[in-house]
């Protein structure tokens, strides 16, 4: 099944305050785990990524954390700031294809 | 720094007429990639193209679709016989090697299509 699941669709957060995005998978081919990040106007772009020998990647405030056997992963943004304010997109892929399957996204809201 | 752009930024056309979305990927790219969005939906994978031949289509990329990379810069999707359904944001991408565990797909901004 080629289908990355994605929630929350929106979310709204304080200044400071920490984000978390969730998505889950199926397919165990997946070997390649990327969270892109769109501005309205723009195209996605890369954010973070992660591969599934490891469980945690940390770049900055954003994290990216991995649960193999229950083949979830999600992306934590600390101490959010409202330019985080944003679409976010997980994604997943493997190699072998050319593409990467995408999750329904979520849009990320930052209080001042 | 080098992006992927794309024009126009928003086509709006009849239905049943067709359409062509124009993208200029990265210069030193070599594999380029078309996606869409249907509102609210989730990013869906269309086409991937290298060395003037598609590599890899889904289910959705039918004999309506066609794609050409008809000079040295530009890369287009075009749509023969707009349907409703059609109606989505349609983002172009980019990238330097073929697989994309290692290679980063590079987004341009889209092309909103409203077929009325």
């Amino acid at each position: 099944q080629q289908q990355v699941k994605q929630s929350p669709q929106s979310l709204i957060v304080q200044k400071g305050g920490i984000s978390i995005i969730n998505c889950a998978y199926e397919n165990t081919a997946f070997d390649y785990f990327p969270w892109y990040q769109q501005f309205p106007g723009k195209g996605p772009a890369l954010l973070i990524a992660i591969r599934p020998d490891v469980s945690e990647k940390k770049e900055g405030r954003f994290t990216i954390s991995f649960n193999k056997s229950a083949k979830q992963f999600s992306l934590h943004i600390m101490d959010s700031q409202p330019g985080d304010s944003a679409t976010y997109f997980c994604a997943a892929t493997f190699s072998g294809t050319y593409k990467y399957i995408f999750g329904t996204g979520t849009r990320l809201k930052v209080l001042a | 720094e080098p992006e992927v752009t794309q024009t126009p930024s928003h086509q709006v056309t009849q239905m049943g007429q067709e359409v062509i979305l124009r993208c200029v990927p990265i210069s030193n790219h070599l594999y380029f990639y078309w996606y869409r969005q249907i509102l609210g939906q989730k990013v869906e994978f269309l086409v991937s193209f290298y060395n003037n031949e598609i590599s890899e289509k889904s289910e959705i990329f039918d004999d309506q679709f066609s794609v050409e990379r008809p000079d040295g810069s530009n890369f287009t999707l075009k749509i023969r016989s707009t349907k409703l359904e059609d109606s989505a944001m349609y983002f172009c991408a980019s990238s330097a090697g073929r697989d994309p565990s290692y290679n980063e797909q590079f987004f341009g901004p889209g092309t909103r299509l409203t077929v009325l």
